[in-house]
């Protein structure tokens, strides 16, 4: 089975830096994924993880550790825009062919002024 | 930049009915996905396919099925609609990369479907 869990929500203020957490247990793991959703629209990716470290992209950064089955999002200078819900997915081995996602059940991040 | 369209925005339909959700992507990719977003529940895969005329199940595809007769259409149906099949579907598309299999997915703006 899988197991992939994240905080419900979250409360962080405008310039901060606010860190968002995703355990996973899957088995076969091959990658994550982060996307963003602003309420009544699409996902939109974020960030792809496979190796472990720290992957940097302007004001966002995530980072995996394979062997604790744990990544986390950061975000900083945190602006209003980013009051969205944050999505942390895994895909799995399969030995080739696509595979659709696993999803957690999000994180809801208000920004506060 | 890649466009993944869904038919409707907004549907309400009666319990019983077919249902069919459909999905364009103008990218031409192999890699198409149908999901149903829920409060407290997250997104769940229900059924995806890799190439024309394939599909897959996904985590719950109990009372659905799709079609992907060309390439950059991927149609969801709900052969007999219920109640408990209100909710938002996602239709996704990502590129078919050998070396990786891990291409990000692109997300249409998804269908509100309410079941009466």
């Amino acid at each position: 089975g899988q197991n992939i869990d994240q905080p419900t929500e979250m409360t962080a203020t405008e310039g901060a830096i606010v860190q968002i957490n995703c355990t996973y247990q899957t088995s076969g793991f091959n990658g994550l994924f982060w996307y963003q959703q602003h309420a009544g629209e699409a996902p939109t990716f974020l960030s792809y993880n496979v190796l472990d470290g720290l992957e940097e992209k302007g004001r966002f950064s995530s980072f995996l550790s394979r062997s604790k089955g744990y990544s986390y999002l950061l975000l900083k200078e945190l602006q209003m825009k980013d009051s969205a819900s944050y999505l942390c997915a895994v895909t799995m081995d399969s030995g080739g062919g696509a595979d659709g996602l696993t999803f957690g059940k999000g994180t809801h991040l208000i920004i506060q002024p | 930049d890649v466009k993944v369209t869904q038919s409707s925005r907004y549907l309400v339909k009666r319990t019983g009915e077919k249902v069919f959700l459909e999905c364009v992507q103008d990218m031409d990719h192999e890699n198409m996905f149908w999901y149903r977003q829920d409060p407290g529940l997250g997104l769940r895969l229900i059924y995806f396919s890799y190439d024309v005329k394939m599909k897959e199940k996904g985590d719950i595809p109990e009372g659905y099925s799709v079609s992907r007769e060309k390439k950059e259409r991927f149609s969801l149906i709900l052969e007999s609609a219920s109640t408990n099949q209100t909710s938002m579907y996602l239709c996704a598309s990502s590129l078919a990369d050998p070396r990786d299999n891990d291409q990000p997915q692109h997300f249409g703006d998804g269908t509100r479907l309410s079941i009466l």
